[in-house]
């Protein structure tokens, strides 16, 4: 199984709602990332975690909370999010290898709207 | 992060060679050069990446300038699902961060 799913597809929210956004790989990677991706830009990185553990957050702001369960699983919790918020966001997985992390495989994103 | 520098935008025909350039002036000396590249409506895919020598796989290969101050991707037959963006990548060896820059868009004509 070489595939990262990201459910859902697409998300509609209003600036209070809370929602998750959810990453799944089943490769045995122990990076995951999260990228937000405007139109016709190209992805920007949020978050690296490596072993499970937040080891980069790229100035995000706390609206956007990640989350790493397991190994398998990364989720992304949105709060009071604004419409420029709106965007697609992509998750990815990596192997690790002591320092050396591979090559980056992507899910197909989740398209947000904030409304 | 070093920064590299890519056209906006290239066409080729179907089925002949495509060589997409990429500038990287300020590459150091642990950085390897790694290549993406995004279909529309998808995430990105991995292509190929190198350190000093010229590269070959399944998808393409990539050309390493002597002074590693640039480099050229090649698809040997491009065919319309090769139409995308491709993003042109300088990662530290072990560094997790891959930086994208504006990235080429690959037009293939019939």
């Amino acid at each position: 199984d070489t595939e990262v799913t990201q459910t859902p597809k697409h998300l509609v929210m209003g600036m209070t709602n809370k929602k998750s956004l959810k990453c799944e790989q089943h490769m045995g990677h122990r990076a995951m990332y999260w990228y937000k991706q405007k139109a016709k830009k190209p992805p920007e990185l949020m978050f690296v975690y490596s072993y499970e553990k937040l080891s980069i957050n790229e100035s995000v702001p706390s609206r956007f909370s990640p989350e790493c369960p397991n190994s398998s699983l990364l989720n992304l919790h949105l709060h009071a999010l604004q419409p420029e918020d709106s965007a697609l966001y992509l998750c990815a997985s990596s192997q690790v290898d002591l320092v050396n992390y591979n090559e980056q495989f992507f899910g197909p994103g989740t398209r947000l709207t904030v409304l | 992060d070093a920064k590299t520098t890519q056209p906006n935008s290239m066409e080729s025909n179907e089925e002949e060679p495509v060589h997409l350039p990429c500038n990287h002036s300020t590459i150091s000396g642990t950085d390897y050069i790694h290549w993406y590249r995004q279909l529309p409506s998808q995430g990105p895919e991995y292509v190929i990446h190198g350190l000093t020598s010229n590269v070959n796989n399944r998808m393409a290969s990539l050309a390493i300038a002597e002074d590693r101050k640039s480099s050229t991707l090649i698809l040997h037959r491009a065919t319309l699902r090769d139409a995308a963006v491709y993003y042109c990548i300088l990662k530290s060896t072990s560094g997790s961060r891959l930086t994208f820059g504006e990235g080429t868009q690959l037009t293939v004509n019939p």
